[in-house]
């Protein structure tokens, strides 16, 4: 099973400030890694996929790299609606997994 | 617009059986190319798949779950459903349903909260 660990496990920013998180895979994913954003209450939001392909109707603000083992999600002017806990996300083969998350707070 | 709505009992003893499902409107579930899944955010835990489905009823199990849970398709009904065996307090989850192109998922559903407690 790959496992995915993220860093760190807290971000605490302000509004406009570039965030960037991390996620490292235990084996090599190629590009086959997914960053999710989620808020409370609400369902998980696909925002990247193919490590670095937005997802429809996604700001450009969001931005993903990496490929391989090690990935990254920018966000590079945080606003309030960012504030949130993101998910990193393996696929490809028929079983799939989460990172543990990175929250980013005030 | 494709829509998710998942439905079923909020709260289920210790032992028994979790049963819940998703019904899709906005599309049939037999539209090429999409899998159906189910998902939990466990509390202070994260995410967590429980299993998918093709229409054709091809399935898909997390590992560390598979001996607990049973996915199934009703296609008449535009519904596919979940089933996860001998509950325990650490069941307890927003489930979500939701649809994706290989295991990327797109389009879900609001959630369900179970609690399992007796």
């Amino acid at each position: 099973e790959v496992v995915l660990t993220q860093s760190p496990g807290t971000l605490s920013l302000s509004p406009g400030d570039r965030a960037t998180l991390s996620c490292r895979a235990s084996q090599s994913l190629v590009n086959y890694l997914a960053w999710y954003q989620k808020k409370p209450g609400q369902p998980p939001r696909l925002l990247i996929s193919g490590a670095s392909s937005r997802a429809t109707g996604i700001p450009d603000r969001f931005s993903g790299s990496g490929s391989g083992t090690d990935f990254n999600l920018t966000i590079s002017r945080l606003e309030p609606d960012d504030f949130a806990v993101y998910y990193c996300q393996q696929y490809g083969s028929s079983s799939f997994t989460f990172g543990p998350g990175t929250t980013v707070d005030v | 617009q494709v829509q998710l709505q998942e439905s079923g009992p909020g709260l289920v003893k210790p032992s028994q059986t979790l049963s819940l499902t998703c019904t899709v409107s906005g599309d049939p579930i037999t539209s090429g190319g999409n899998y159906w899944g189910w998902i939990r955010h466990l509390p202070e835990k994260g995410l967590e798949w429980l299993g998918y489905i093709y229409f054709n009823g091809k399935t898909y199990y997390n590992p560390s779950l598979k001996s607990r849970v049973t996915l199934s398709v009703d296609i008449s009904e535009n519904q596919f459903s979940l089933k996860v065996t001998s509950v325990t307090v650490a069941d307890t989850a927003v489930y979500y349903c939701a649809r994706g192109p290989l295991q990327l998922w797109k389009i879900w559903g609001p959630g369900k909260p179970v609690v399992v407690s007796s």
